[in-house]
């Protein structure tokens, strides 16, 4: 089975333009994660979904951005506008969203987000 | 709140030889799990190992291995036979019984000397 499928792998962009990442979880998962990495912050979660419903935005930094999930098969995380300080890698990761023993988190590639 | 700290920003282990990962995490739940991820150069987050908290025994998965102790809240990761490949970033992670939250710790970046 294919893993966590993310897009694009690397992304460039000015202040100010729109950013939308893409994700596909592994079939047959019920949660999907997004994270931000950048070294002075670590990693961070994001968003989460459960059964394509935002389950906690807690950690999404302010309303420049926003996430999606249109169906167990697809997620989408937009940054609009963008800024200099939102360049980091952005995981996307899936479980099967049970919180049981067998229950654990896998991660796409990441995409790394550039924004001059 | 759950917490989890990894002491060693940086280590290093000859080719072959064995190294042990530290980690640390504050909890006052009994139902939670515990994981090692691997980040290499590629970026690609790695599920390296995994153990539940009601489980004595610790987790193996080939060369790596885990020193579980529970009352002192410690999770070690034991790498044997060190090799090239396993030079990476490595986190330490906590996740509690019933959620699906994971709180990672700041990660130990692992050089491999041949």
């Amino acid at each position: 089975d294919a893993g966590v499928i993310q897009s694009p792998r690397h992304e460039v962009t000015e202040m100010g333009q729109e950013v939308t990442l893409r994700c596909k979880p592994i079939s047959g998962h019920n949660s999907l994660f997004w994270y931000r990495q950048t070294m002075m912050r670590g990693l961070e979660l994001l968003i989460y979904f459960n059964n394509n419903v935002p389950i906690d935005d807690s950690g999404m930094p302010e309303d420049r951005f926003s996430a999606k999930m249109p169906n167990a098969s697809f997620s989408t995380l937009k940054i609009q506008p963008s800024e200099p300080r939102d360049s980091a890698v952005y995981f996307c990761a899936s479980s099967q969203g049970t919180s049981g023993r067998t229950d654990t988190q896998y991660f796409g590639p990441g995409t790394r987000l550039t924004v001059l | 709140a759950q917490t989890v700290t990894q002491s060693q920003p940086e280590m290093s282990v000859q080719e072959a030889e064995t190294v042990t990962l530290s980690c640390t995490y504050d909890t006052s739940e009994s139902d939670y799990y515990l994981f090692w991820y691997k980040q290499p150069p590629s970026r690609q987050m790695i599920l390296v190992i995994r153990q539940e908290a009601y489980k004595q025994q610790n987790a193996t998965e080939n060369r790596f291995s885990v020193n579980f102790q529970k009352a002192a809240k410690s999770f070690s990761l034991k790498i044997s036979d060190s090799q090239l490949g396993d030079a990476a970033m490595y986190f330490c992670a906590y996740r509690r019984g019933g959620y699906q939250k994971v709180t990672f710790g700041t990660g130990t970046k692992l050089q491999v000397i041949p």
